[in-house]
């Protein structure tokens, strides 16, 4: 596809569930990036990936969020034990990873996926 | 406090008036500012760019960069009704941190015909 792709676009769930989305970066982009935005807010940092590793997961709330990136390409971020004050828009982006400044901080985001627990 | 403020609005304005929108800071660490763009249900795209201190323009679009008072300002000329949107600002503070943007919380726009 031309764009970030994420699935899936809402996922409603009961509190104390496990949820994965799944985000499809831009063909050829190795650097990928999850985000959360809450109602009214600016998208929070969670987590980036240069290839196959985590850059940088300093963003992560705690370690009932994970997320894995393990070909590269595709990354999932996966939630357990859900709260309600998980739901959000989970927004993913890519850019390109190569040196220079703005490959880093020109990040194409996908549509985002709408989380509400229950 | 959060690292960058931005007042959320909403502003309403009449097509055709030009428009300011600002952010500061208080992480002086920050060295690429950025502007951002949301529509409604739709994820972040990027308009303008800018390294250090300075201006830059882009067509209607004018980004200003003062890290001595760590104030950046977006201004749009001769706005359309397609500009009304969320405006982001973001920052980065590069070195280790190279893929990590902090954003303000968006200034809603409303550009009425």
């Amino acid at each position: 596809g031309a764009g970030v792709s994420q699935t899936p676009s809402n996922k409603v769930t009961e509190k104390g569930k496990y949820v994965e989305l799944r985000c499809d970066p831009i063909s050829g982009h190795t650097a990928l990036y999850w985000y959360r935005q809450s109602l009214g807010q600016g998208p929070e940092f969670l987590i980036y990936f240069q290839g196959t590793g985590a850059a940088d997961d300093s963003g992560l709330p705690n370690d009932r969020f994970f997320a894995v990136r393990p070909e590269g390409s595709v990354s999932t971020l996966k939630i357990q034990r859900t709260e309600r004050g998980d739901s959000a828009v989970y927004l993913c982006a890519s850019s390109f990873g190569t040196s220079g400044s703005l490959s880093y901080n020109e990040q194409f985001f996908g549509p985002g996926t709408r989380l509400t627990v229950l | 406090q959060k690292e960058v403020e931005q007042d959320p609005g909403p502003l309403s304005v009449p097509e055709g008036a030009i428009v300011s929108l600002n952010c500061t800071y208080s992480n002086s660490a920050f060295q690429y500012f950025m502007w951002y763009r949301q529509y409604s249900r739709k994820g972040p795209e990027l308009l303008m760019y800018t390294y250090s201190s300075g201006n830059k323009e882009d067509g209607r679009f004018t980004a200003q960069v003062d890290k001595s008072s760590k104030y950046i300002s977006l201004f749009i000329r001769d706005s359309q009704p397609s500009d009304s949107a969320t405006y982001l600002c973001a920052m980065n503070a590069g070195g280790t941190s190279y893929g990590k943007l902090t954003f303000g919380q968006g200034t809603i726009l409303t550009v009425h015909p």
